[in-house]
């Protein structure tokens, strides 16, 4: 069966630091890899999307950029974090048209 | 630009009592997902709904899909504690994009009280 993985769940950092999410798909190939923020209180707001190793297409303009280094690998980074990127970002998967099968999610909170 | 939106946004329940959440849609779509996120959590895929009169039911919850309204409705059926969550769903627009690329509503934060 597929599993997803996604950390850490929780992180703190200051202003102007940078970040590094991690996420990993087994149990498929070549997925459809995605990143999600949603923001207290608020719906999901798709970031970046991937459909093979080194494709990445971002959804909307930000701080922030995403890699495939790796067929099942999706990774999530910036290199100064601002006020504005705290949130819970969730990484996804899925195959085609199927549903998306989302990670346990990381809480991030810039200070 | 498609747009989704859910209400009510809050809803308290007392348990055994019926309620509907309605998501209505601006744009045609080709699917609509109902997800589940319990507080601090990831979302939990609860139904796909694929077609014009499309329902699907799984314990005390049922959705259903009227394509020509573009509504969706989550109807509960004698609440029960366990079901305190917050339901978002989500839209694929039929002008396409990335297969993730849903288009979320803003949830609704449902609160079943004894």
């Amino acid at each position: 069966s597929q599993t997803i993985h996604q950390w850490p769940a929780t992180l703190v950092q200051p202003v102007g630091s940078p970040l590094s999410l991690e996420c990993t798909v087994e149990g498929t190939s070549n997925p459809n890899l995605y990143w999600y923020r949603q923001a207290a209180g608020r719906g999901l707001q798709l970031l970046f999307y991937s459909v093979g190793i080194g494709q990445i297409s971002s959804e909307v303009p930000q701080n922030l950029s995403a890699s495939r280094p790796q067929d099942r690998q999706f990774i999530l980074s910036s290199k100064k974090l601002l006020l504005s990127d705290s949130g819970f970002y969730l990484c996804a998967w899925n195959s085609r048209v199927e549903k998306l099968f989302f990670g346990s999610g990381t809480q991030l909170s810039v200070l | 630009e498609l747009k989704v939106e859910q209400n009510p946004l809050f809803l308290s329940m007392q348990e055994g009592k019926n309620y509907t959440i309605y998501c209505n849609y601006s744009t045609t779509s080709d699917r609509l997902y109902w997800y589940r996120q319990d507080p601090g959590k990831s979302l939990e895929s609860l139904f796909v709904l694929l077609s014009n009169g499309a329902v699907k039911q799984e314990g005390r919850l049922m959705a259903s899909l009227d394509t020509k309204a573009r509504l969706s409705t989550l109807h509960i059926t004698a609440a029960v504690h366990d079901l305190s969550a917050t339901y978002f769903c989500a839209v694929h627009p039929d002008y396409g994009g990335s297969q993730g690329n849903l288009i979320f509503g803003k949830g609704t934060k449902l609160s079943v009280k004894p």
